[in-house]
């Protein structure tokens, strides 16, 4: 089945205690995204990815790394999370530069 | 840059009611136009898709069409279901960064029995 996955779905920890969020697409896709949804907000992109190796920031890149080693996986790592960083994250991947996205289940994050 | 304007919510309808939900847009061309829908607890779903001017995308029963003239994507359903309850997104690709895509800020859909 052609899907996107995120480790985990939920996830509680402190500040300034590292962290990693999974995402992995099985459809041979280029691009790849990171997005957090808040109330009110909206969803705001984080980084982006075009391919191996090629990452760029998105709308709200600040307190986040991510790296793309390989085609199908993209995580997300939070070096130092704040409280601030509370939010749900979701990942996403398409074939085309304009095509449609197709989003992992989501994660939601609480920095206590 | 590519823009998009929703609708605010929430909208709370009756079963069988008709649906609406306003989509306008600003875009460089022609890009293609997306429907996603967020049920409770999950993630985006792409719900349809218009690919270019006069398409019309259709899926579960709902319906858009591309409209150029009056830049709009407005989403319709003729008979609403108690689980059609759930927040539905505008969506077209940024207009310069491949691979992202600029989202209205969604629309809260309550359907009452």
């Amino acid at each position: 089945e052609a899907q996107v996955t995120q480790n985990p779905r939920y996830l509680i920890t402190v500040t300034g205690k590292k962290l990693t969020v999974t995402c992995s697409q099985n459809m041979n896709h280029e691009y790849m995204s990171w997005y957090r949804q808040d109330p009110g907000l909206g969803l705001r992109q984080i980084y982006y990815s075009m391919n191996v190796e090629v990452t760029d920031k998105g709308d709200v890149p600040e307190g986040y790394k991510v790296s793309r080693k390989e085609k199908r996986n993209f995580p997300l790592i939070l070096e130092s999370p704040s409280p601030n960083q509370t939010s749900l994250y979701f990942c996403a991947s398409s074939l085309f530069r304009e095509g449609e996205q197709y989003f992992g289940p989501g994660t939601r994050l609480t920095v206590t | 840059g590519n823009s998009v304007t929703q609708m605010e919510g929430p909208v709370t309808l009756s079963e069988e009611a008709f649906l609406t939900i306003n989509c306008t847009y600003t875009a460089t061309g022609y890009p293609s136009l997306f429907w996603y829908v967020q049920y409770p607890g999950e993630g985006l779903q792409l719900l349809l898709k218009a690919t270019k001017a006069d398409d019309k995308g259709s899926n579960k029963g709902f319906e858009a069409t591309y409209r150029k003239e009056t830049t709009s994507f407005h989403l319709e359903k003729g008979s609403v279901q108690v689980s059609d309850s759930a927040v539905y997104f505008c969506a077209l690709p940024h207009s310069n960064q491949g691979g992202k895509l600029i989202f209205g800020q969604g629309t809260e859909l309550s359907v009452k029995p």
